[in-house]
């Protein structure tokens, strides 16, 4: 059965620190980890990743994934009070399907 | 916007009823799927679909159905409704193909008293 662990469950920081999210996995067949965003309502796609050491960013959100020991990271720079949601990881599989952790509760203060 | 629309979007409903979700999308996507949200849980997937009449268990399938019949419709039935499926359902699709992220409908939230 595919497993995806994340961690920290929840992280409270002020705007303007630095945050690191993790996600390690163990999966059959994998093709692909993949990062989220939830605010109040669905989730939105952040990143894909498909090989390792390659960063994946856009704006002060990147992502690497290292397909050797099985985890990925999710940093935000500079975080602002609307960077404020879960975080969440998936894989990707053969079969189309997608296991997910339990996410990252995120809360920046002003 | 991946063109997903989920209905009805809220339902409260009694215990031992039948209850069916509907998943509309209209962009001709292949893979199709139900996903349950509870606090703690993050998303666990019920049934997913590979195609018309073509569909699979996913980790949390028990007391849940779901049907196919046109590429466009995907329908997720509890037979008879209990407390321990109060939950919020999201649908999504896959895009391109199997390899895609995911696009997520906005969610319907169902409540079992």
């Amino acid at each position: 059965e595919d497993k995806v662990v994340q961690s920290p469950l929840s992280l409270v920081v002020h705007e303007g620190d630095t945050v690191t999210l993790n996600c390690s996995y163990e999966v059959t067949n994998f093709r692909s980890l993949l990062w989220y965003k939830q605010e109040k309502k669905a989730p939105t796609f952040l990143f894909m990743l498909t090989s390792s050491g390659i960063e994946k960013k856009s704006g002060r959100l990147s992502s690497i994934l290292d397909k050797k020991e099985l985890f990925s990271i999710l940093n935000i720079t500079a975080t602002q009070t609307g960077d404020s949601a879960v975080y969440l990881c998936a894989d990707n599989t053969n079969a189309g399907k997608s296991t997910f952790g339990d996410g990252t509760t995120l809360t920046v203060k002003p | 916007d991946a063109g997903i629309t989920q209905s009805p979007r809220h339902k409260v409903t009694e215990t031992g009823t039948p209850v069916t979700l509907r998943c509309h999308q209209t962009e001709n996507h292949r893979y199709m799927y139900w996903y349950r949200q509870d606090p703690g849980h993050g998303l666990r997937l019920i049934h997913y679909s590979y195609g018309v009449k073509d569909t699979d268990k996913g980790e949390v399938s028990d007391g849940y159905s779901v049907s196919r019949s046109k590429t466009e419709d995907f329908l997720l039935t509890l037979e008879s409704a209990t407390s321990s499926q109060t939950s919020v359902y999201f649908c999504a699709i896959r895009n391109r193909d199997e390899t895609g992220e995911l696009f997520f409908g906005e969610g319907s939230r169902l409540t079992v008293l």
